[in-house]
Formats: C-alpha cells, sequence, structure tokens
C-alpha cells in the first residue's frame, strides 16, 4: 500500500493568515491526490482533485499543488468556516490511502 | 442534487456480521461514470477505504479487509450495500459511503490517465461493536 503521511498533525493560525499542509507519499505518484475537508461531525468533502483542481463552488482561496511524493495544500486567506480536518488521498494505486489528517483551529 | 443515505443497525455484537445499506437519490447507480465505495472512520482516527462496486456488480475491496467484506448493487431500488463478517471492536466507526467519479483520459503529451475522486458523500452512520 502506498503510505500517505501529512504535516503538521495540528496548527492554529489567527483569521486572514496563510497556511500550508503538506502531504508525502511513500512513492512516485505523480499528482494522483485529492484533497478533503472534515467538519467535526460531518462526511469529508472534496475540495481538490488532481493535485490542484478547485472543485466547483469551492471557494477560491484553496489551492493544491505538487507531483511525485511531495504535495502542498495551501488557504491563502484563513477565515473562520475553514476550522475542520484536512485530508490529502491518492488514487495511483489501489488501495486508496488517505493521510492521517491535518486539524486546523483559529488562534 | 445527489444524495446518499447510509441505513442499518448501530449496534453488532462480536462475531457477528455488519450489514449497512446506502440509499442514493438524485442520480442513478446504473450510472457508468461512477463507482459506489464504502469508507470508515474509527473514533477519533483516520479515514479507510473498504472498498467499491461498478453497477455490472464488479467489485475491488481494500486486501486489508478482503477476507471479510462483500458490496454488492440493487440497480432496481437503486441501493448499494456492504456486508462486513466477523467484527470485532476494532470495526467500531463511523460508516460512509460515497460516490467515485472516475475518468480516463489521455492529457496532451502525456501518457494515459484515470481520475478518481469521491464527490459525494452520505452523512455517515456509527456502528458500535459490543456485546
Amino acid at each position: 500500500d502506498i503510505q500517505m503521511t501529512q504535516s503538521p498533525s495540528s496548527l492554529s493560525a489567527s483569521v486572514g493568515d496563510r497556511v500550508t499542509i503538506t502531504c508525502q507519499a511513500s512513492q512516485d505518484i505523480s499528482n494522483y491526490l485529492n484533497w478533503y475537508q472534515q467538519k467535526p461531525g460531518k462526511a469529508p468533502k472534496l475540495l481538490i482533485y488532481d493535485g490542484s483542481n478547485l472543485e466547483t463552488g469551492v471557494p477560491s482561496r484553496f489551492s493544491g499543488s505538487g507531483s511525485g511524493t511531495d504535495f502542498t495544500f495551501t488557504i491563502s486567506s484563513l477565515q473562520p468556516e475553514d476550522i475542520a480536518t484536512y485530508y490529502c488521498q491518492q488514487y495511483d494505486n489501489l488501495p486508496f490511502t488517505f493521510g492521517p489528517g491535518t486539524r486546523v483551529d483559529i488562534k | 442534487q445527489v444524495q446518499l443515505q447510509e441505513s442499518g443497525p448501530g449496534l453488532v455484537k462480536p462475531s457477528e456480521t455488519l450489514s449497512l445499506t446506502c440509499t442514493v437519490s438524485g442520480g442513478s447507480v446504473s450510472s457508468g461514470s461512477y463507482y459506489w465505495s464504502w469508507i470508515r472512520q474509527p473514533p477519533g482516527k483516520g479515514l479507510e477505504w473498504i472498498g467499491y462496486i461498478y453497477y455490472s456488480g464488479s467489485t475491488t475491496y481494500n486486501p486489508s479487509l478482503k477476507s471479510r467484506v462483500t458490496i454488492s448493487v440493487d440497480t432496481s431500488k437503486n441501493q448499494f450495500s456492504l456486508k462486513l463478517s466477523s467484527v470485532t471492536a476494532a470495526d467500531t466507526a463511523v460508516y460512509y459511503c460515497a460516490r467515485v467519479y472516475w475518468s480516463a483520459y489521455t492529457p496532451r503529451g502525456s501518457r494515459p490517465r484515470t481520475s478518481y475522486y469521491f464527490d459525494y458523500w452520505g452523512q455517515g452512520t456509527l456502528v458500535t461493536v459490543s456485546s
């Protein structure tokens, strides 16, 4: 299985701050990577697919980049409604695997 | 708007079989553009993909659960289902059903690729394994 790691595991930032989360794959996955947002008690929501494509209806402050084994997810200006846990997910090889998540809080 | 809704018992005894159904509305499980998947999340932990099914009945399972998992589809009811046998406390989790969008294409100057992503999810249902 392809192992996914994320850092940091949690972070606190102020409203308006730029937030960056990194995701690393245990092997080259090209850009076969998606990002999801999960708010407490809710199902995950797709934000970014194919590494950098913004899902329809998702605010443009969210973005993704990277290829190979190293990926970055960015919130350009953190908003109170962005409090959530963010997961990366690879689909280069089955089984699909998720990163352990990064919890984002407001400072 | 596509909606998915999980249903089934919230409490299962150890060694028994967990059974859940996902009812799809606003879309069809018979569409060839999607797979239909189950994903679980133990309390306070991360996400684990269980497997998926195509409308034809073709399935793919996570090897870590393959010996205990069966996913089936009922196109007449627009539903798909999960059975997980011989459950233990480690199977206690929120179980989500989700639609998997897939797309095969060849970017210019690049090799053919297939994209997959979970674009619609059910709200999730907590299943506790306990006697």
